[in-house]
């Protein structure tokens, strides 16, 4: 079945205790991209992947790290998560990041800093 | 980059029609116009996309003005399932930055 994962589904951490949260898709899709999403505020994109090796910035990647060594994983790093970054985080994937190409989500992971 | 405006929240009756309004003046001429929808503690899922011309598929229709400043989303016979968050953004030729905003929160009645 064609589709994003996520892991953890839920994590509740400590602050400044450094987390990743993984993403994986079976799809050899080329573009992937990390989003929070915060009651009020909609969607807000972080980082995104145009392909392997290729990371650029969304509107909100303070206090995040990205990577994508391989195709199908674009893993999320939080070095010193605080509690501003308590949220629900949505991975997602697409062909090549043309306008013509839908994006395919995960299942989201809710994340907890106390 | 090019930004959507939605209303909040929009209300409608079960196996009526739902027309769901998008504003995108600041569109370029290679932006595409999706039309994404979140269930209740779901991801985001694809609805519809299109250029310039109107496109339908087999859970809406988008029409797209003339002039592409604004788009309506379709709904043709509103179930309770189609209760959602219903976001439209601008998804360009290079594709990787994109703009959600906050979606209509649509609510759907018996």
């Amino acid at each position: 079945e064609a589709q994003v994962t996520q892991n953890p589904r839920y994590l509740i951490t400590v602050t400044g205790k450094k987390l990743t949260v993984t993403c994986s898709q079976n799809m050899n899709h080329e573009y992937m991209s990390w989003y929070r999403q915060d009651p009020g505020l909609g969607l807000r994109q972080i980082y995104y992947s145009m392909n392997v090796e290729v990371t650029d910035k969304g509107d909100v990647p303070e206090g995040y790290k990205v990577s994508r060594k391989e195709k199908r994983n674009f893993p999320l790093i939080l070095e010193s998560p605080s509690p501003n970054q308590t949220s629900l985080y949505f991975c997602a994937s697409s062909p090549p990041p043309g306008g013509v190409y839908e994006q395919y989500f995960g299942p989201g992971t809710r994340l907890t800093v106390t | 980059d090019a930004k959507t405006t939605q209303p909040n929240s929009m209300e409608s009756n079960e196996e009526e029609p739902v027309h769901l309004p998008c504003n995108h003046s600041t569109i370029s001429g290679t932006d595409y116009i999706h039309w994404y929808r979140q269930l209740p503690s779901q991801g985001p899922e694809y609805v519809i996309h299109g250029l310039t011309s109107n496109v339908n598929n087999r859970m809406a229709s988008l029409a797209i003005a003339e002039d592409r400043k604004s788009s309506t989303l379709i709904l043709h016979r509103a179930t309770l399932r189609d209760a959602a968050v219903y976001y439209c953004i601008l998804r360009g030729n290079q594709g990787g930055k994109l703009i959600f905003g906050q979606g209509t929160e649509l609510s759907v009645k018996p």
